[in-house]
């Protein structure tokens, strides 16, 4: 079968850096993508990760290793509007995005 | 440039009756996919259009879920008769076709509660 997992809930203080994993079992591997979804809001999408190693972009980053079908998500000097919560999806080899249950984190002041 | 635009955002029915929700995706989009969120569950896939031809609708769940896409542009998906197990946020999202890499812009959402 295929699964996704990452934590349900983080929380973490704001200006503090907080990784989020993801772990998968998919049928096939053509991508990772992270998503961010502010409550009652759409999805929007944050990075891709197709090879192996870091993707930085601003204060957001993405790591994968295939090999461990893992990845992290990982976030800088957090703010406030940081708080939402945070999707992993893998596309497999029907080119569906297999979504994880989503991590809400939770910034702090 | 617009979003991906749902309608309506939320919906109550009782059980047994028939309601559609439409998904406007992003003008110019070829593909377009409907997704669900049950309660407590991930975000599941259900459908995908290519233009106006259903390209894969392995993630419906029954016959009682009907989808559209006329003219290849804003898509339809009923639910008739609607069921409690029914009840979720049944997203929508857009793409343009670039291969493995190609990322999906997503609507808000419309939050269905049968009743």
């Amino acid at each position: 079968g295929q699964n996704i997992d990452q934590p349900t809930e983080m929380t973490a203080t704001e200006g503090a850096i907080v990784q989020i994993n993801c772990t998968y079992q998919t049928s096939g591997f053509n991508g990772l993508f992270w998503y961010q979804q502010h409550a009652g809001e759409a999805p929007t999408f944050l990075s891709y990760n197709v090879l192996d190693g870091l993707e930085e972009k601003g204060r957001f980053s993405s790591f994968l290793s295939r090999s461990k079908g893992y990845s992290y998500l990982l976030l800088k000097e957090l703010q406030m509007k940081d708080s939402a919560s945070y999707l992993c999806a893998v596309r497999d080899n029907t080119g569906k995005l297999i979504f994880g249950q989503g991590t809400t984190l939770q910034v702090k002041p | 440039e617009a979003g991906v635009t749902q309608f309506p955002s939320h919906s109550v029915i009782e059980k047994g009756q028939t309601v559609t929700l439409r998904c406007d995706p992003i003008s110019g989009h070829d593909n377009l996919y409907w997704y669900r969120r049950v309660m407590g569950k991930e975000i599941k896939f259900l459908l995908h259009f290519v233009k106006e031809s259903k390209q894969d609708e392995s993630g419906m769940p029954n016959n009682r879920f009907l989808a559209e896409r006329t003219g290849g542009t804003y898509s339809t998906l009923k639910v008739q008769p609607a069921e409690l197990e029914d009840s979720g946020v049944y997203f929508c999202a857009s793409s343009q076709p670039t291969g493995y890499s190609e990322k999906l812009f997503f609507g808000s959402g419309t939050q269905l509660s049968v009743l």
